[in-house]
């Protein structure tokens, strides 16, 4: 199948500093990317979608100057958490997938956040 | 609102067994019903899935069925091995983005 990379997989960084998280698709365009976020022992939830070349929708609850995403190409989005705390500590995960409705979702390998 | 009710929530199987974890969604517009596998510390990596113009789809040790009518899907894992032993995910997805909805997940444990 295709490979999402993200990186970094681990990052531990000081409250009020920012965090950037990488997802490359590495051999498809990915039309849309997906950005989760899961808590221990608990399901995937969305937090945002993006489209190449537009803005992000974020699902309801999710602030979107504290969590940025941006989808330059259509090999990479990012997410940037801005002004960390030890409440965004969680594991952020990535998916892209490529043309609407007849393609796999392909998942990053995670990143584990610690703000401290 | 969940929209994709998973069962149960955890597992304990021994070696050998069949594994059976069940879903029921509710938006009859799904149309996409796969099953991810994820490994602690890891993202979800896709397993199978099923479209609903059929009622079974086997892969190797895995196998789903599907019930549109009573809108359940289900996913079995014959000859259950420890190295099965994950969180699995159903989810689904309409035919009018990609967005996937995602049950709430399983812990499967086998037993050697």
């Amino acid at each position: 199948g295709a490979v999402v990379s993200q990186h970094p997989s681990r990052v531990i960084c000081k409250s009020g500093t920012s965090v950037k998280i990488e997802c490359r698709s590495l051999d498809f365009q990915a039309t849309t990317m997906f950005w989760y976020r899961q808590f221990p022992k608990k399901s995937l939830m969305l937090m945002a979608t993006s489209n190449e070349g537009s803005k992000a929708t974020y699902e309801q609850g999710v602030e979107k100057d504290k969590f940025l995403i941006n989808h330059a190409s259509l090999t990479l989005s990012t997410l940037t958490v801005t002004s960390a705390h030890p409440e965004d500590s969680s594991f952020y995960i990535c998916s892209a997938t490529g043309h609407i409705g007849n393609t796999e979702a392909f998942f990053g390998q995670g990143t584990r956040l610690t703000v401290v | 609102q969940q929209q994709v009710k998973q069962s149960p929530q955890s597992l304990i199987v021994q070696k050998g067994g069949i594994s059976i974890i069940n879903c029921a969604y509710e938006n009859t517009a799904f149309d996409y019903f796969p099953w991810y596998q994820q490994f602690p510390g890891k993202g979800p990596a896709l397993l199978i899935a099923i479209r609903p113009d059929v009622s079974e789809k086997k892969e190797g040790r895995f196998t789903i069925s599907f019930n549109k009518s009573a809108k359940q899907f289900s996913l079995h894992i014959m000859d259950s091995q420890p190295g099965d032993s994950a969180t699995y995910f159903c989810a689904a997805r309409g035919n009018a983005g990609n967005m996937l909805t995602f049950g709430g997940g399983t812990r499967l444990m086998v037993k050697p």
